[in-house]
């Protein structure tokens, strides 16, 4: 019974290049969550996801950032031009259908490094 | 903004004695807590989770205590163990409202 996974677990990009990091819920999810996590800091909101909807983008910065679910393969979050300040774990949960947030199971994160 | 803040930003005991770790929240629409663990290179687990019709709520030797006159939650852990040591974090949302916002995180170090 595979939880959510994610890939990279580590991914170091200079200034100016893309990073894509991707998200495959737990079996029988359809709704995902993307959070930012700074050092020492909680996690931050960033968006919420069903099959091909994007539901909530508050906590998304305005510029650069984008996500995906589409209907087949994994959740994408795109972050185009990055700079230092993106260096983060960002980390994916993933709950059922009708459930509450109590339901979010949460992957290991992807460790992105801005050089 | 509404926030979800933490008193304590490390808490040390001994092995065998009890935890108590503490949350203060601000946004008084919020009816849904829950406390994650995450320790170091994983992504948080969760623990325990409480509704604001209630103002306890016990797991296995956690507990979690909820004071919506001052909001502010607590999660006591008894026995605490080395495997105890982790971050924990508090996080609420509210009904219509499936994204959880997180506190800063206390970080628990359990003396052998």
């Amino acid at each position: 019974n595979a939880g959510v996974m994610q890939n990279p677990r580590h991914l170091v990009r200079r200034r100016g290049q893309e990073a894509r990091l991707r998200c495959s819920p737990m079996k029988g999810h359809s709704h995902v969550y993307w959070y930012r996590q700074l050092p020492e800091e909680g996690l931050k909101f960033m968006v919420y996801l069903q099959k091909e909807n994007i539901i909530d983008e508050s906590g998304m910065p305005k510029e650069r950032f984008s996500a995906e679910f589409p209907k087949e393969g994994p959740s994408i979050l795109r972050i185009q031009q990055v700079v230092r300040g993106d260096s983060a774990a960002y980390f994916c949960a993933s709950s059922p259908e009708g459930q509450g947030a109590n339901e979010q199971y949460f992957g290991p994160g992807t460790r992105l490094t801005v050089t | 903004g509404e926030s979800v803040g933490l008193h304590l930003p490390t808490l040390s005991v001994q092995e065998g004695d009890n935890s108590i770790i503490n949350c203060a929240y601000s946004n008084s629409a919020s009816d849904y807590f829950i406390w994650y663990k995450q320790e170091s290179g994983k992504g948080p687990q969760f623990i325990i989770d409480i509704r604001s019709n209630m103002d306890k709520r016990q797991g296995q030797r956690v507990t979690v205590l909820l004071n919506k006159t001052v909001k502010h939650l607590s999660l006591q852990i008894a026995a605490t163990q080395p495997g105890d040591s982790a971050v924990y974090f508090c996080a609420e949302n509210w009904t219509g409202r499936r994204a959880l916002t997180f506190g800063s995180g206390t970080r628990l170090q359990v003396q052998p």
